[in-house]
């Protein structure tokens, strides 16, 4: 069966500082997705990485794929509060179905 | 233009009951999803539909069923609830069943068994 890691699942930091959500994932996919949830809300697309050396950047969030690796990265650069949410990252296997596996979710807190 | 839309938001039910929950994709989509997020983890895919053919099952029981109607929305049923069924049960629209497709999630029926 397919897994999907996040690692950290908790993270707190400071306003201003860089750090990075790491995702791996144990079967061949070109498929990545990043999404953001806030408490007791859906879940809003960030990014679809498409192809390895993928590389996305938004804002203050920037994501890449390495499928030979297989690990994403999504990097947040110099963290403000508005950035407090969940974060998940989401690996098609490419069944024919819009199917995603996803992580457990990284917990993220930007501290003032 | 309306997003996904599911509804009820909240639904209280006791073990055994039936529910159905319901979701319109956002117009043009022809592809719906189900997702089931237990409090503290990841969605975990329950069904795809496309074009009113299931095209994606996920490891849920039999109790779990689903179906698609011509205008494209689709109902999620649970049968003979358990408490382990409590959850957030997140609706997703895209335009093509597969391939380079963003999915776009509704807010999700919280459903809780008692």
């Amino acid at each position: 069966e397919l897994k999907v890691e996040q690692n950290p699942l908790f993270l707190s930091m400071q306003e201003g500082k860089n750090y990075t959500i790491y995702c791996n994932y144990s079967t061949t996919s070109d498929r990545l997705y990043w999404y953001r949830q806030d408490p007791g809300k859906s879940l809003e697309s960030l990014f679809v990485l498409l192809s390895n050396g993928a590389v996305k950047q938004e804002g203050r969030l920037m994501a890449s794929l390495d499928t030979k690796a297989r690990l994403s990265t999504l990097h947040i650069t110099a963290a403000v509060h508005d950035l407090s949410a969940t974060y998940f990252c989401a690996v098609d296997p490419s069944t024919g179905a819009n199917n995603l596996f996803f992580g457990t979710g990284t917990r993220l807190t930007v501290i003032p | 233009d309306a997003g996904v839309t599911q509804s009820p938001t909240h639904l209280i039910k006791t073990r055994g009951q039936h529910v159905t929950l319901r979701c319109s994709p956002i117009s043009g989509h022809k592809s719906v999803s189900w997702y089931q997020q237990v409090l503290g983890q990841g969605p975990q895919f329950i069904f795809q539909y496309y074009e009113k053919e299931e095209r994606g099952r996920g490891n849920f029981p039999d109790r779990f069923s689903a179906r698609q109607f011509p205008n494209y929305s689709s109902e999620l049923n649970v049968n003979a609830l358990l408490l382990g069924d409590s959850a957030l049960y997140l609706c997703a629209s895209s335009r093509r069943a597969a391939g380079n497709e963003k999915l776009f999630f509704g807010s999700g029926t919280q459903l809780s068994v008692l």
